[in-house]
């Protein structure tokens, strides 16, 4: 199992320019995530997905849309990037709540976005 | 809301010597907690979590945690520290409002561990 991929692992926009982060996971998870990470202020999450077709907004996700067609993807798009949005870019998955206690959230290796 | 906070930014400790980084909660409720490591340009990988059940909560590569309720703390600990544990380290919460299994992470803490 490959787990949860991401794609690209690098990429540098100029402002104003859009793109798309792709994230699979081959785990049969329900749940999907994308979360941004900086400096000293660990993990937020931008958007969020309990299923195929269905996405909601988690503590910043302004300036940023997702999908989920598949159930096994789940893409990230900057419409106009800005400066702010230079991050790293993590995607996780995980169980639904309705599996006994398995809610742990496994993540991807990371999408280092920078924007000039 | 729910929050974690982790109150060192960096901890120094000796291979060989136990180690604890710290890490302390408040939620309305019973807590679900976990511990993540994140290895540099690495994804964070998932090392232990408190649900229910006993305070001591072992998990991978010799790491433990032990759950505190009157302190609400949830301290990650490892008796005999490896330089290979050198890393970044993240204490989260599970959100018990509004579905979706979501984590609350704290700001990390980056532990190094020197010969």
């Amino acid at each position: 199992n490959a787990g949860v991929t991401q794609t690209p692992k690098f990429r540098v926009l100029k402002t104003g320019q859009s793109m798309t982060l792709l994230c699979a996971q081959d785990m049969n998870h329900e749940y999907m995530y994308w979360y941004r990470q900086d400096p000293g202020m660990g993990l937020r999450l931008i958007h969020y997905s309990v299923g195929e077709g269905t996405t909601a907004k988690g503590e910043v996700p302004d300036g940023y849309n997702v999908s989920r067609l598949k159930k096994q993807n789940f893409l990230l798009g900057l419409e106009s990037a800005a400066p702010s949005q230079t991050s790293v870019y993590f995607c996780a998955s995980s169980y639904p709540s309705d599996r006994g206690d398995l809610y742990e959230q496994y993540f991807g290796p990371g999408t280092r976005l920078t924007v000039t | 809301a729910q929050s974690v906070a982790q109150p060192e930014d960096q901890v120094n400790v000796a291979e060989g010597n136990p180690l604890t980084v710290k890490c302390t909660y408040s939620v309305s409720g019973n807590p679900y907690l976990f511990w993540y490591v994140q290895y540099p340009n690495r994804g964070l990988q998932f090392l232990l979590k408190y649900i229910t059940g006993d305070n001591l909560v072992k998990g991978s590569y010799g790491f433990e945690a032990e759950f505190n309720k009157s302190q609400t703390s949830f301290h990650l600990k490892k008796p005999s520290a490896l330089v290979s544990d050198s890393a970044l380290y993240f204490c989260a919460v599970r959100e018990m409002a509004g579905g979706g299994n979501k984590l609350t992470f704290g700001t990390g803490t980056q532990l190094k561990v020197e010969l």
